[in-house]
């Protein structure tokens, strides 16, 4: 199974509400980072969080993380249309070498 | 502009024809990698290469091979292409591995009939 499984599959809300994803993982990391995917098209990076950090934020994002939990939560707030995308969290595993290991993804829709 | 390309975007083959799909970066990065992505199952991460002549397996490397025999390039081979890798490749580099941003290319949508 995925290293990484992000929750819920798929997240439907109206434009200024806020989105939250959660991603699980299974072993020890060194690193998780949340991409963004427009359909079809190539990821874009929007934020790494290293396992000693708790939370970041970045202009509307904020991500935490919770090593003992081993989770951690995407949340998009004030959302608008052109947020509507796939999310995917990433993991750089404790002792995984150069790997990157993806989950499954949220497909998030943001209604007008 | 900092990018990766990708050629060709959409290929449609058929079973046992080898491919080539090539993959450069005009950023001076290390790292470079090839995913697939399928409904359902994400991402998966095919090879990677940590420098020149330098490639190691990802989570599903049967069936492909890669080589880096210059900095910016990192072709993926399909030496005798199945349909169950008719899939979403792409191509993505970065300054070194796991702890770095991964620079993506735009995707090629492979058909194996």
């Amino acid at each position: 199974s995925q290293q990484g499984e992000e929750d819920p599959q798929a997240l439907s809300i109206q434009e200024g509400e806020n989105a939250t994803m959660n991603c699980s993982y299974k072993t020890s990391i060194n690193n998780l980072q949340w991409y963004r995917q427009n359909s079809g098209r190539g990821l874009v990076h929007l934020i790494l969080i290293r396992s000693n950090e708790r939370e970041k934020h970045s202009g509307r994002l904020r991500v935490t993380l919770d090593t003992s939990k081993k989770s951690s939560s995407l949340l998009i707030t004030a959302s608008r249309a052109a947020d509507t995308a796939s999310y995917f969290c990433a993991t750089g595993l404790t002792g995984g070498g150069n790997k990157l290991t993806f989950g499954t993804g949220t497909q998030l829709k943001v209604e007008l | 502009e900092a990018q990766v390309t990708q050629n060709p975007r959409y290929l449609i083959t058929v079973t046992g024809k080898k491919l080539t799909v090539t993959c450069s970066q005009n950023m001076n990065h290390e790292y470079m990698s090839w995913y697939r992505q399928d409904p359902g199952l994400g991402l998966r991460q095919i090879y990677y290469s940590m420098n020149v002549e330098v490639t190691d397996k990802g989570d599903v490397p049967e069936g492909y091979k890669v080589s880096r025999k210059e900095k910016r390039n990192f072709p993926l081979i399909l030496e005798s292409p199945s349909p169950n890798q008719t899939s979403l490749y792409f191509c993505a580099s970065s300054l070194g591995g796991q702890t770095y941003e991964q620079y993506f290319g735009p995707g090629t949508r492979l058909t194996v009939t």
